[in-house]
């Protein structure tokens, strides 16, 4: 079965700008996760979505927001980029929000450039 | 506050030699502990997962130990080949009111050379 399919693979973006990141999980998986991931901090966790609503989020600031859709698909959007927002963004999906048990089956990632 | 600390934060070695990377957590109340393998420019993807009863659990050449006492949890490589070359991220999963939250180590790059 298809895996988690991230897209872009690669986004070069100016200081200002915004971007919208796109996630497609594991056909029959509900809930998307979302991670900033830079060689500084690793993985730090933006937000979580299931059944189109915000479950879980983390310490990033209003730049950061996301959605999610009927079919489970979602996106994340960063508006005013910032150099620091240069990152590895990586989705997961699993069966059930909040359940690690399930596992997480992540993407391949977005590569985010700002300049 | 939940915290996951990972040993070496990088290390060298040979093809076909052995390593231990390690992973000291404090996540409470503890679900479980999983190790990811990330390739560069790839996703991370699981290797093992443990939970608290369990103490030992491979996957081929990758084995993971877990001490819930002292929390720490280990993973062996053994006889290691050049796709090994990656890096190894230590995640630990706690539970409140039935919702798990993850804590993330920042991973140990292994780089294994002919």
């Amino acid at each position: 079965k298809a895996g988690v399919t991230q897209t872009p693979r690669y986004l070069i973006k100016t200081r200002g700008q915004q971007v919208t990141l796109s996630c497609s999980p594991i056909s029959g998986h509900r809930s998307v996760s979302w991670y900033q991931q830079t060689p500084g901090q690793g993985l730090q966790f933006l937000f979580e979505y299931f059944s189109e609503t915000q479950r879980n989020k983390g310490n990033f600031p209003g730049r950061f927001s996301g959605r999610q859709f009927s079919n489970s698909r979602s996106e994340m959007n960063v508006s005013t980029l910032e150099l620091g927002d240069s990152a590895l963004y990586l989705c997961a999906s699993s069966l059930w929000a909040g359940r690690s048990d399930y596992g997480y089956t992540f993407g391949s990632g977005t590569r985010l450039t700002v300049v | 506050k939940n915290q996951v600390e990972q040993s070496p934060q990088s290390l060298i070695i040979l093809e076909g030699k052995n390593c231990t990377l390690q992973c000291n957590y404090t996540v409470s109340p503890f679900s479980n502990l999983r190790w990811y393998k990330q390739d560069t420019g790839r996703g991370p993807v699981s290797l093992t997962i443990m939970t608290f009863s369990e103490n030992t659990k491979s996957n081929g050449r990758y084995t993971a130990t877990l001490d819930a006492d002292t929390k720490q949890s280990s993973l062996h490589i053994t006889a290691s080949q050049l796709s090994d070359s990656a890096s190894y991220i230590c995640v630990v999963s706690d539970v409140n009111s039935g919702y798990s939250t993850l804590t993330f180590g920042k991973g140990t790059m292994l780089l294994v050379s002919p």
